[in-house]
């Protein structure tokens, strides 16, 4: 049971360039989430998805898009990279129980963009 | 106002010493809270939720006090382990959306 993982751990891109970040989990869960955390600032809500098939704007959206493939996976794309999308991101998912709602990180992409 | 406001820190503490973090959060709707522990390059990972007024864990005690929408985290006998950023959570009545707070940073020293 690996919970929350996330491709690639580490990337540099130049302004301009494209990629996106993977994010699965095996815990059967249907809401994963994408954040990213900028220094001294607390973890700021992309996109979620609360579940397969449906994808919501979070706080912060502009310049992303996402996709969620299944109910394993969710990505996080990034159309044309600016260097104001340097940041650590991080895929979450969560399951809503009868002690609320608890939610599972992945260890985080640590994105820089020149 | 900030939707959750946490004193940065850092809190510079011995070994052995007893801490207590404080949070404020704006969204009186807020039901569940949580307090999340983050270590240095790191994922959060959750430490404990909150309910009712408050609860203990081993040597962590979180309260709640709706009314003054104030939350606190106490930590007793600190260990060098604990050192690590810890972020109030307090969760939307609406889905399943967190609102994570800046942290505050413990440092335990020996």
């Amino acid at each position: 049971n690996a919970g929350v993982t996330q491709t690639p751990k580490f990337q540099v891109l130049k302004t301009g360039q494209s990629m996106t970040l993977q994010c699965a989990q095996d815990m059967n869960h249907n809401s994963m989430y994408w954040y990213r955390q900028d220094p001294g600032m607390g973890l700021r809500l992309i996109y979620y998805s609360a579940s397969e098939g449906t994808t919501d704007k979070g706080e912060v959206p502009n310049g992303y898009n996402v996709s969620r493939l299944n109910k394993r996976e969710f990505s996080l794309r990034l159309e044309s990279a600016a260097p104001s999308q340097t940041s650590v991101y991080f895929c979450a998912s969560s399951e809503t129980g009868t002690s609320g709602i608890t939610q599972y990180f992945g260890p985080g992409t640590r994105l820089t963009v020149l | 106002r900030k939707e959750v406001e946490q004193d940065p820190g850092p809190f510079n503490v011995p070994e052995g010493a007893t801490v207590a973090f404080n949070c404020t959060y704006s969204n009186s709707a807020s039901q569940s809270f949580f307090w999340y522990r983050q270590d240095c390059r790191k994922e959060p990972k959750l430490l404990m939720s909150v309910y009712s007024s408050g609860n203990e864990d081993g040597r962590f005690t979180a309260q709640l006090n709706r009314a003054s929408q104030y939350i606190s985290l106490l930590i007793r006998d600190s260990k060098l382990s604990d050192s690590a950023t810890y972020l109030c959570v307090p969760a939307s009545p609406v889905g399943n959306m967190l609102t994570f707070g800046g942290g505050t940073r413990l440092m335990v020293k020996p």
